[in-house]
């Protein structure tokens, strides 16, 4: 079964701690994305990766580190300096190719007590 | 900058019709696309519109207007089980991430 994996799906830290939220995907796609969705603000891109060892800030980077030194996973690190981390983290994947449907993982909701 | 306008929340009654529509403003134009998001899930497709016209998919049908900066997504035949947020999302370059605007919160009523 192809898809994209996020675990856990809940995550519970104290403040000050570092998480990082794991992404996998075995889709065989090259690009991957990071976006965090509060309420009534929708999805806001965090991070994207379009091929191995490269990625690209989005518009909330910021208290927020990534990798990417395989294909298949691009985990998410939510450093102490990200001054509001609670909220409903989701990753997506696209293929290369003229459309570039991005599918989407569950999701991990973090909340940071 | 990019701005994607949908509206806040809907209601409508099981059964009827319903139009979302989203209005757009980017720097350019590569696809827009209509997700279905069940509170708590993953963000799952419903349909792309690159060109202009209607494209239709059983009981969803999706808009584009590029001139006009402007989509719709039309759902008939309404369920229970569509009561869900709709995203609307635009690429706007190349392979580049989608935007995406706040979502649609369609609740529908019996």
């Amino acid at each position: 079964d192809g898809g994209i994996t996020q675990s856990p799906k809940y995550l519970f830290r104290k403040e000050g701690q570092n998480v990082t939220l794991s992404c996998e995907q075995n889709l065989n796609h090259d690009a991957m994305y990071w976006y965090r969705q509060d309420p009534g603000q929708g999805l806001r891109l965090i991070y994207y990766s379009q091929i191995v060892n490269d990625f690209q800030k989005g518009d909330i980077a910021e208290g927020y580190s990534v990798s990417r030194e395989k294909k298949e996973s691009f985990p998410l690190t939510v450093t102490s300096a990200q001054k509001n981390p609670t909220a409903f983290y989701l990753c997506a994947s696209s293929p290369w190719d003229s459309k570039n449907e991005q599918f989407f993982g569950p999701g991990t909701r973090l909340t940071v007590l | 900058g990019q701005n994607i306008d949908q509206p806040t929340e809907m209601t409508a009654t099981e059964g009827a019709i319903v139009q979302i529509n989203c209005t757009y403003q980017t720097s350019g134009f590569n696809g827009l696309f209509w997700y279905q998001q069940h509170a708590g899930e993953a963000p799952t497709f419903l349909s792309y519109n690159v060109l202009d016209g209607l494209e239709e998919k059983g009981r969803f049908s999706s808009f584009l207007s590029r001139s006009k900066g402007y989509s719709y997504l039309l759902l008939k035949e309404l369920q229970m089980k569509d009561s869900a947020s709709y995203l609307c999302a635009v690429r706007d370059a190349g392979n580049t991430p989608l935007v995406f605007g706040k979502g649609t919160r369609l609740s529908v009523i019996a």
